[in-house]
């Protein structure tokens, strides 16, 4: 059974550091590994979505890696601002055609 | 907005209530997927259709959850006799079928139950 997790829970830095958020899964049998951001109480907004040929994928000030033969995926936010902050999930899709999804890492930018 | 859309968007019943859900896909997307996502949880995947026909559910879609998608089309996903633990946000997705298409998430429905 897959199982997804993001480390750390939960993230406070101040405004303009670059961060690094973890993922790691069970199983190295996927299609795809998708970040996205959720803001509280809202819907999920897609950041990346890298197919398992794929080794990462850029958009702006993020850039997220994978490494399907060991299980993680990285996501890099660079000059971090006080708009970044959010919970930040993780999520893969597996053959089954299911999206399993982390917990979820809280993100606050410290002004 | 071609988006994926969900109605309502919050949800406020009593305890024992009957409560219905609708997600519109986005155009030509036949397949469609219901999750839910308790606080401080990632979603968790309940059910999901391609065309009208309801391909896989949950175990965690009790017998009070049934969800449809008569024409398939737009999905109704309806709790029965709600109780608190169904509290919760509601998430639709819908996509294309093949491995790398991605699933589209709607803005959720969040359900309250007193």
């Amino acid at each position: 059974k897959q199982e997804v997790t993001q480390i750390p829970a939960a993230l406070s830095v101040p405004e303009g550091e670059n961060l690094v958020l973890n993922c790691s899964f069970t199983d190295s049998a996927i299609y795809n590994l998708q970040w996205f951001r959720q803001d509280p109480g809202k819907g999920l907004t897609s950041l990346l979505l890298i197919q398992s040929s794929q080794r990462e994928q850029t958009s702006g000030r993020l850039n997220a890696s994978l490494d399907k033969s060991s299980g993680r995926s990285t996501l890099y936010i660079a000059a971090s601002q006080p708009g970044d902050s959010a919970t930040y999930l993780c999520a893969v899709r597996g053959r089954d055609d299911k999206i399993i999804f982390g917990k979820g890492t809280r993100l606050h930018i410290l002004p | 907005d071609t988006g994926v859309s969900q109605n309502p968007r919050h949800k406020i019943t009593k305890r024992g209530q009957n409560v219905t859900f609708r997600c519109d896909p986005i155009s030509e997307h036949n397949r469609l997927y219901w999750y839910r996502q308790t606080l401080g949880q990632g979603p968790e995947f309940l059910t999901y259709f391609q065309n009208e026909a309801q391909l896989e559910k949950s175990r965690l879609l009790s017998d009070r959850f049934s969800a449809e998608r008569p024409k398939g089309s737009f999905s109704t996903l309806e709790i029965q006799r709600t109780e608190q633990g169904d509290s919760a946000m509601y998430l639709c997705a819908s996509s294309v079928p093949g491995w790398y298409n991605e699933q589209f998430f709607g803005p959720g429905t969040r359900l309250t139950v007193l």
